[in-house]
């Protein structure tokens, strides 16, 4: 019962590295996000795809990029890495529900840090 | 601005009595409202959610409470136990402005004390 899962859970970049963070979730469910938290804040977001070749951006999406590669999938890149988007990054994914909200199902994040 | 605030950074409860967390939210479009918990090293697990249509949902232990004039929801826990101590955050959706996803609050850090 895997629900959401990210790769890599820790990485350690040095400034001007890219790297793609990857999520898969087997819930069948339409939307994906990504958040990050920092030190003594809530999650705030960066990217959202409400469905399949549909993406979005959210608060905080400055420096990254992201691809919904299928249902299942949706990836955050970092292009050029910074020292400030030092951060611990969660993706999650929501059924679209026939009636009523559903609420959002979340990964064990990636713990990121970029010296 | 912050949307969502959680006044309390942190609380303390004996095993066995009632916890009572706090949210105050600014947007009045808000239509939903979530409390996850989070453990550390992993990632927020869903909680319980109400509608703004409702001013009460309860799920076993655990009952939120929505006070839509006010501005402001409550989770009440009862009774309290040790597997209760981590981090409950306040989320909102539905706030306008044609983006999806949570607004969280800052987080209360809940102990559990025998």
């Amino acid at each position: 019962n895997a629900g959401v899962t990210q790769t890599p859970k820790f990485q350690v970049l040095k400034t001007g590295q890219s790297m793609t963070l990857q999520c898969a979730q087997d819930m069948n469910h339409n939307s994906m996000y990504w958040y990050r938290q920092d030190p003594g804040m809530g999650l705030r977001l960066i990217y959202y795809s409400a469905s399949e070749g549909t993406t979005d951006k959210g608060e905080v999406p400055n420096g990254y990029n992201v691809s919904r590669l299928n249902k299942r999938e949706f990836s955050l890149r970092l292009e050029s890495a910074a020292p400030s988007q030092t951060s611990v990054y969660f993706c999650a994914s929501r059924a679209q529900g026939l009636v009523g909200n559903q609420p959002q199902h979340f990964g064990d994040g990636t713990r990121l840090s970029i010296l | 601005d912050q949307q969502v605030k959680q006044n309390s950074p942190s609380l303390s409860v004996q095993e066995g009595r009632i916890s009572i967390l706090n949210c105050d939210y600014t947007n009045s479009m808000f239509d939903y409202f979530l409390w996850y918990k989070k453990y550390p090293a992993e990632g927020p697990t869903f909680l319980i959610s109400i509608s703004s249509i409702k001013d009460k949902n309860e799920d076993g232990r655990f009952t939120v409470f929505l006070n839509k004039s006010a501005k402001h929801l409550s989770l009440h826990i009862v009774p309290s136990q040790p597997g209760d101590s981590a981090v409950y955050f306040c989320a909102a959706s539905g706030g306008g402005g044609g983006a999806d996803g949570l607004t969280f609050g800052k987080g209360t850090h809940l102990i559990i004390q025998p």
